[in-house]
């Protein structure tokens, strides 16, 4: 079965940088979730999307924006990015045709800031 | 708001022993409740889940029943295997589709 897609995997950048990380859902899936976990921590939602409309927003920071395009896939943008901003960040998709809000999660973008 | 409370770990067992892991929550309304699992360099996986009070969500040996007198949610497995070591994360989310809230993760490491 088709999972949620995250890319990169992996990203490396320098403080002051920008980042742009991908998430593309389960096919037929029309939410989105952004969450971000630091070391040890648990997971901590970033903001979410519902048809393409911001549906929700978390703890996230100014310098960070996120959309979802006609395609229902998504984009997290990070300007100059800190230290802070190393973590591990997971989307998560859903279909509101569902009883329940069952997330299904990608594997993550683990983003390492020097 | 919403939160989760777990306890704490590392929870260290050995091989076939039997597995509690405690979750409480607060929530307005009626929230849908969640194990999920992270094993090492992996992304979150849903393990079990319950949408209603006296549901019991059951999946490759775990157990949890939503007790809504108790607001508890706690996570048992009757013998566990080397390969159950991760961390275990119990998760809340109310209706309406909203976020997950997420406990802060209970570390489970089993021994041969």
């Amino acid at each position: 079965a088709a999972g949620v897609i995250q890319s990169p995997r992996h990203l490396i950048k320098e403080k002051r940088e920008t980042a742009t990380l991908k998430c593309y859902p389960i096919p037929r899936h029309d939410t989105v979730y952004w969450y971000q976990q630091g070391p040890g921590q648990d997971p901590q939602f970033l903001i979410s999307f519902y048809e393409k409309m911001q549906s929700d927003k978390g703890s996230i920071p100014d310098r960070f924006s996120a959309q979802q395009f006609s395609d229902y896939h998504s984009e997290l943008n990070m300007s100059s990015l800190e230290l802070g901003d190393s973590a591990l960040y997971f989307c998560a998709s859903s279909t509101r045709d569902g009883y329940y809000n069952e997330q299904f999660f990608g594997p993550g973008t683990r983003l390492t800031v020097l | 708001g919403d939160s989760v409370t777990q306890m704490e770990g590392p929870v260290t067992l050995s091989e076939e022993a039997f597995l509690t892991i405690n979750c409480t929550y607060t929530a307005t309304g009626y929230p849908s409740l969640f194990w999920y699992v992270q094993y090492p360099g992996e992304g979150l996986q849903l393990l079990l889940k319950a949408t209603k009070a006296d549901d019991k969500g059951s999946n490759k040996g775990f157990e949890a029943t939503y007790r809504k007198e108790t607001t508890s949610f706690h996570l048992e497995k009757g013998s566990v295997q080397v390969s159950d070591s991760a961390v275990y994360f119990c998760a809340s989310s109310n209706t309406g589709f909203q976020k997950l809230v997420f406990g802060t993760g209970t570390r489970l490491l089993v021994s041969p």
